[in-house]
């Protein structure tokens, strides 16, 4: 079955290091997004990436770094830099054809500093 | 100005009941739009899409209002599984970023 899979499910993170949350997709999609959501908030955009080996900053992209080099893959990774990491990570991809084509989310990945 | 504005709500509403959710957004070139089903601690779902005509499944009915920016969401008949938040999503640009609301929290009473 084709899917887009995140692990892990929960992190957990001691201050100052930095941690790397799997993203991978089977769906043949170009694009792909990382977002974070905070408890009651909407998503919010990390990176984006439309194609292998390039990727955009999103909103809020102080404190992470991507790679894209496979069109499979994207890894996100929470550095000691971001100050306020725990938050509950979501993972998703898109066909890059125009129109109404909908994005679909990995399960998402919490992560927790502790 | 966030891009994308939802009422948080919750809402609270009886079995059977037809409530509607609302959503505006900032940037008059957005070029599509979707409606979304968050269950607690999961995923975002697609619910629907939202055409320009107007779009209907089954008890799900979603409006586009482009002159006012807004969008809609029309659920009849509410049963309990409906009980879930509603995200509001606008696709804008040539990157094809997609900005998500707050989203609107429903919950469907016996």
């Amino acid at each position: 079955d084709g899917g887009i899979t995140q692990s892990p499910k929960y992190l957990f993170r001691k201050e100052g290091q930095n941690v790397t949350l799997s993203c991978e997709q089977n769906l043949n999609h170009d694009a792909m997004y990382w977002y974070r959501q905070d408890p009651g908030q909407g998503l919010r955009l990390i990176y984006y990436s439309q194609i292998v080996n390039d990727f955009q900053k999103g909103d809020i992209a102080e404190g992470y770094s991507v790679s894209r080099e496979k069109k499979e893959s994207f890894p996100l990774t929470v550095t000691s830099a971001q100050k306020n990491p725990t938050a509950f990570y979501l993972c998703a991809s898109r066909d890059r054809g125009g129109g109404n084509t909908e994005a679909f989310f990995g399960q998402g990945t919490r992560l927790t500093v502790v | 100005r966030k891009e994308v504005e939802q009422d948080p709500g919750p809402f609270n509403v009886p079995e059977g009941a037809t409530v509607a959710f609302n959503c505006t957004y900032s940037n008059s070139a957005s070029q599509s739009f979707f409606w979304y089903r968050q269950d607690c601690r999961k995923e975002p779902k697609l619910l629907m899409s939202v055409y320009s005509s107007g779009n209907e499944d089954g008890r799900f009915t979603a409006q586009l209002n482009r002159a006012s920016q807004y969008i809609s969401l029309l659920i009849r008949d509410s049963k309990l599984s409906d009980s879930a938040t509603y995200l509001c999503v606008v696709k804008m640009g040539d990157f094809n970023k997609f900005y998500f609301g707050s989203g609107t929290k429903l919950n469907v009473k016996p």
